[in-house]
């Protein structure tokens, strides 16, 4: 049971817009701040966004990270069928002194 | 370029130990956290082990506190993970990420390729 709670799944068609969401709480999302990752199948995570809603270089503004009090959000639009992977949240956890991350939502452009 | 390399990995049994490296290049990497995140097979991400730039804070998962130590070389760029009384459910790719700062354990920009370990017996 991972301590930040996402859906294991989510669809949409190309073209659209797609929210992934990342439920956590006091000690985690609403003191810290939350990161997002991509995993293609079977390569590495990739940084997405930090700091709720920072991108890194490279990354295109199709992808966009809110957060409002135990939550966050990642969004993505324009969906490309390269878009299909594993998403993640995570953060650090001040009660545990630990990272921790999401379950993961799997992502089906159809 | 940025780049990290695990080794180390492989088969060992239950109560066994192994202890995992990562070569990093491309940085100075004294100066920023290291991390251990792990994936088990058809399973999500889990955070394992941070340690700061100089070494000297270390934090641990619940999950593995008292069987693994996380520690660093700087004067060899080498980052490393020793994990003793193993269990199955240590079975998993670990990946070595960078932080992009000294006081951040949760943001990795970096990773690796990753590591198999495989506990069995």
């Amino acid at each position: 049971q991972s301590v930040l709670t996402q859906p294991p799944s989510v669809s949409a068609a190309p073209g659209q817009k797609v929210t992934i969401s990342c439920s956590g709480g006091g000690s985690n999302i609403g003191n810290n701040y939350v990161s997002w990752y991509q995993q293609l199948p079977g390569t590495a995570p990739k940084l997405l966004i930090y700091d709720n809603n920072k991108r890194p270089s490279g990354i295109p503004d199709r992808f966009s990270g809110s957060t409002s009090a135990t939550s966050a959000t990642l969004g993505i639009t324009g969906l490309q069928t390269g878009d299909e992977a594993d998403y993640y949240c995570g953060t650090w956890d001040s009660s545990l002194s630990a990272g921790v991350f999401g379950g993961g939502t799997k992502l089906t452009v159809l | 370029e940025v780049q990290l390399l695990e080794s180390g990995g492989g088969l060992v049994q239950p109560g066994g130990s192994l202890r995992l490296s990562c070569a990093a290049s491309g940085f100075t990497f004294s100066r920023y956290v290291m991390i251990w995140v792990r994936q088990a097979p058809g399973k999500g991400l889990e955070w394992v082990s941070g340690i700061s730039g100089g070494g000297g804070y270390t934090y641990y998962a619940d999950s593995v506190k008292g069987r693994v130590t996380i520690s660093r070389d700087n004067s060899r760029n080498t980052l490393y993970l020793q994990m003793s009384s193993l269990r199955a459910d240590d079975t998993a790719i670990y990946y070595c990420a960078k932080s992009p700062g000294d006081d951040n354990y949760y943001t990795l920009d970096v990773w690796g390729h990753g590591t198999t370990v495989t506990v069995s017996s």
